[in-house]
């Protein structure tokens, strides 16, 4: 199986800052990276797919970047309701494989 | 705008097997290009992917479920399906369903449902 390591796990963070997370696999990747949001009791968000390209309807705050066997999501200025969880996932090899998670709290 | 909820018993006994439905609305699980997947979360942790149903009932499981683990669609009421045999306490958690598309990405989700193996 393909791992997904995400970190950091927790991140503390202020509205207005910039945050990135990173998820590292555990064998290249072409471009089947997929980052989700979720909230807790709500149906997971797609936010990215194919590492760079925004699902629909995500703001664009969110990018997503990598390549081989790093990526990373990035959220230019946070705003209130991007306190989430958010997940990596790989769709290159089967099974699909996702992240641990990493958790964005209020500073 | 695609709309999915699962529907299935919260509460199984050791042993039995779980059935859950997924139920699909603002689009047809017949069209092309359309993975239809169950996708699970244990309390605490991180999401697992478990398999998915694709056109012509074509299937493809996680094999750390394979053996236990059968994913069916029914065209006809727009809903595919999961089957899940020989649960355990291991087996409890939120079960979701989701459309993936674009080669994997899960599109659209359903809310999930918590399904908790005790006796």
């Amino acid at each position: 199986d393909t791992q997904m390591t995400q970190s950091p796990s927790t991140l503390s963070a202020s509205v207005g800052d910039r945050v990135t997370i990173t998820c590292r696999a555990s064998q290249s990747l072409p471009d089947w990276l997929a980052w989700y949001q979720h909230k807790p009791g709500k149906a997971p968000k797609l936010l990215i797919y194919r590492v760079s390209s925004l699902g629909i309807g995500v703001p664009s705050r969110f990018s997503g970047s990598g390549s081989g066997t790093e990526f990373t999501l990035t959220i230019s200025s946070l705003q209130p309701e991007d306190f989430a969880t958010y997940y990596c996932q790989q769709y290159n090899t089967y099974p699909w494989t996702f992240g641990q998670g990493t958790t964005v709290e209020m500073k | 705008q695609v709309q999915l909820q699962e529907s299935g018993p919260g509460l199984v006994t050791p042993s039995q097997t779980l059935s859950l439905t997924c139920t699909v609305s603002g689009g047809s699980i017949s069209s092309s290009g359309y993975y239809w997947t169950w996708i699970r979360q244990h309390p605490g942790q991180g999401l697992e992917w478990i398999g998915y149903v694709y056109r012509g009932g074509t299937t493809h499981y996680n094999p750390s479920l394979k053996s236990r683990l059968s994913i069916s669609r029914d065209t006809s009421k727009n809903q595919f399906s999961l089957e899940l045999r020989s649960l355990t306490a291991a087996d409890t958690a939120v079960y979701y369903c989701a459309r993936a598309t674009l080669g994997g990405a899960l599109e659209y989700w359903g809310q999930g449902t918590l399904v908790t193996v005790s006796s």
